[in-house]
C-alpha cells in the first residue's frame, strides 16, 4: 500500500502571507503511460465535508481561487496558498488515487 | 452535478452494527463510483471502501476488510455503508464521496453522519 506523509503537521501563517504545504509519497504516483501524477489536495474546514482543490497535482478544479497551487511529481507534492486568507483556514489532506487511494495525515493552517 | 444527502446521526452499543445511507440527486447515479471516508475525532481522513453501481462491484481498504459492507440499490439511488462489530473506535464522522469513475478524485461530498459508539 501506498502511504502518505505530509509536513509540517500544522503551521500558522499571517494574513497575506504564503502557506507551505508537503506531502510525500512512499512509492511514485507518477502513471508513465500518461505521464499523470495521481495526487489531489482537499481543505477540510469543521462542520463541512472535504472539497476537492487540486488534482493531478497541479489542476485547480473549477471556482478553486487562484491563490492555490499545486506541484511536484512522483514522490514529492507542495501546495501553496500564495497569499493566505482568513476563510482558507481549515485542515489540508493530500490524497493519492494511483493505487486505490489513501489521505495524508493532513496539515492544520492557522493564522498567526 | 450530483448531490448526496445522507441519514441522520446514530447511537450505537459496541458489538452491534450501523447501516448509513447516501442519497444521490441531479446527476445519473450510474455515472458514479461512491465511497466512504470516516473522520474520527482528532483524526485525519480514512477511506473505508467503494462501490461502482453499474458493476455492482465494492472493493474496500484491507483495515476494514470483513466488517464493512458497502452496497447500492439503483431503484432508489441510494449507496449504502454497513459496520459491524462496532467499538468506541468507530465513533466518527461517515462521509459518503462520489467520482466519476475515471478516477478516485471525490468531486462530490454528503454532509457527514455521526456515528457514535457509546455501552
Amino acid at each position: 500500500d501506498i502511504v502518505m506523509t505530509q509536513s509540517p503537521d500544522s503551521l500558522a501563517v499571517s494574513l497575506g502571507e504564503r502557506a507551505t504545504i508537503n506531502c510525500r509519497s512512499s512509492q511514485s504516483v507518477l502513471y508513465s503511460s500518461n505521464n499523470k501524477n495521481y495526487l489531489a489536495w482537499y481543505q477540510h474546514k469543521p462542520r463541512q465535508p472535504p472539497k476537492l482543490l487540486i488534482y493531478w497535482a497541479s489542476t485547480r478544479e473549477s471556482g478553486v481561487p487562484d491563490r492555490f497551487s499545486g506541484s511536484g511529481s512522483g514522490t514529492d507534492f507542495t501546495l501553496t496558498i500564495s497569499s493566505l486568507q482568513a476563510e482558507d483556514v481549515a485542515v489540508y489532506y493530500c490524497q493519492q488515487y494511483y493505487s486505490t487511494t489513501a489521505f495524508g495525515p493532513g496539515t492544520k493552517v492557522e493564522i498567526k | 452535478q450530483v448531490q448526496l444527502v445522507q441519514s441522520g446521526a446514530e447511537v450505537k452499543k459496541p458489538g452491534s452494527s450501523v447501516k448509513v445511507s447516501c442519497k444521490a440527486s441531479g446527476g445519473t447515479f450510474s455515472s458514479y463510483a461512491f465511497s466512504w471516508v470516516r473522520q474520527a475525532p482528532g483524526q485525519g481522513l480514512e477511506w473505508m471502501g467503494r462501490i461502482i453501481p453499474i458493476l455492482d462491484i465494492a472493493n474496500y481498504a484491507q483495515k476494514f476488510q470483513g466488517r464493512v459492507t458497502i452496497t447500492a440499490d439503483k431503484s432508489t439511488n441510494t449507496a449504502y455503508m454497513e459496520l459491524s462489530s462496532l467499538r468506541s473506535e468507530d465513533t466518527a464522522i461517515y462521509y459518503c464521496a462520489g467520482d466519476s469513475l475515471a478516477a478516485r478524485l471525490f468531486d462530490y461530498w454528503g454532509q457527514g453522519t455521526l456515528v457514535t459508539v457509546s455501552s
